[in-house]
């Protein structure tokens, strides 16, 4: 079954601290990729997305996200967390079918920074 | 400005009636999706539609049904035979085709039934 997993339910850094948040992805096929984010009682916002080619991605608000095959994992990475950052963050993944775009989300790792 | 709109934010219902959520997109995207997020479970899937008046079921469409008679339209219906129905409520558009995959996702529409 194609499934994403998020292995952290909470992370806390510090403000400054680097972060990384860790996504597994299970799947017959390459899947295409996305990292949200998402802040209390809103909706999610994409951070960054991998389809295909460079395995290192970049996306808004200075986070980024490597595609490793060999580890079936998509962890998305930023060098300095800001007060700001503090949010839910989901990855998740899908492959194009004729059943349309549909998405796995995983289960979401809760960040807490701390100033 | 286009997006998606999600009305009301908060809705209040009685266990027993019947709610309908709104959502609307102006996105121009073929393809819509409502999910359901409940803590600690991510967002479930429980309808999506691809072309106007076709949609499919979800992971978990018990209870639930929607209406594709509008490319800018998804509303979804809440209905009595839906066990806890108390959630936030997630409507997402995206364009169909390989060449823009992502969703947009509305603000969401947070339902507490009693």
């Amino acid at each position: 079954a194609q499934s994403v997993t998020q292995p952290d339910i909470h992370i806390t850094v510090s403000e400054g601290a680097s972060l990384e948040l860790r996504c597994n992805y299970s799947y017959g096929a390459t899947p295409y990729l996305f990292w949200y984010v998402q802040s209390p009682g809103q909706g999610l916002q994409l951070l960054l997305k991998y389809f295909s080619g460079d395995t290192l991605v970049q996306g808004i608000k200075g986070f980024e996200a490597e595609f490793k095959r060999s580890q079936s994992s998509f962890n998305l990475r930023k060098p300095s967390v800001h007060w700001s950052d503090a949010a839910e963050y989901f990855c998740a993944g899908g492959v194009l079918t004729g059943g349309g775009n549909k998405l796995t989300f995983g289960t979401g790792t809760q960040l807490k920074v701390e100033l | 400005d286009g997006g998606i709109t999600q009305s009301p934010k908060y809705l209040f219902r009685k266990e027993g009636q019947n709610v309908t959520l709104s959502c609307e997109q102006n996105l121009n995207h073929d393809a819509m999706y409502w999910y359901r997020q409940d803590p600690g479970q991510g967002l479930r899937l429980i309808y999506y539609s691809q072309i106007v008046n076709d949609f499919q079921k979800g992971d978990i469409a018990e209870g639930y049904s929607v209406s594709r008679e509008k490319k800018e339209s998804f509303p979804l219906t809440v209905t009595s035979a839906q066990k806890n129905p108390t959630a936030f409520y997630l409507c997402a558009s995206s364009i169909q085709g390989m060449s823009s995959y992502e969703q947009y996702f509305g603000p969401g529409t947070r339902l507490t039934v009693t």
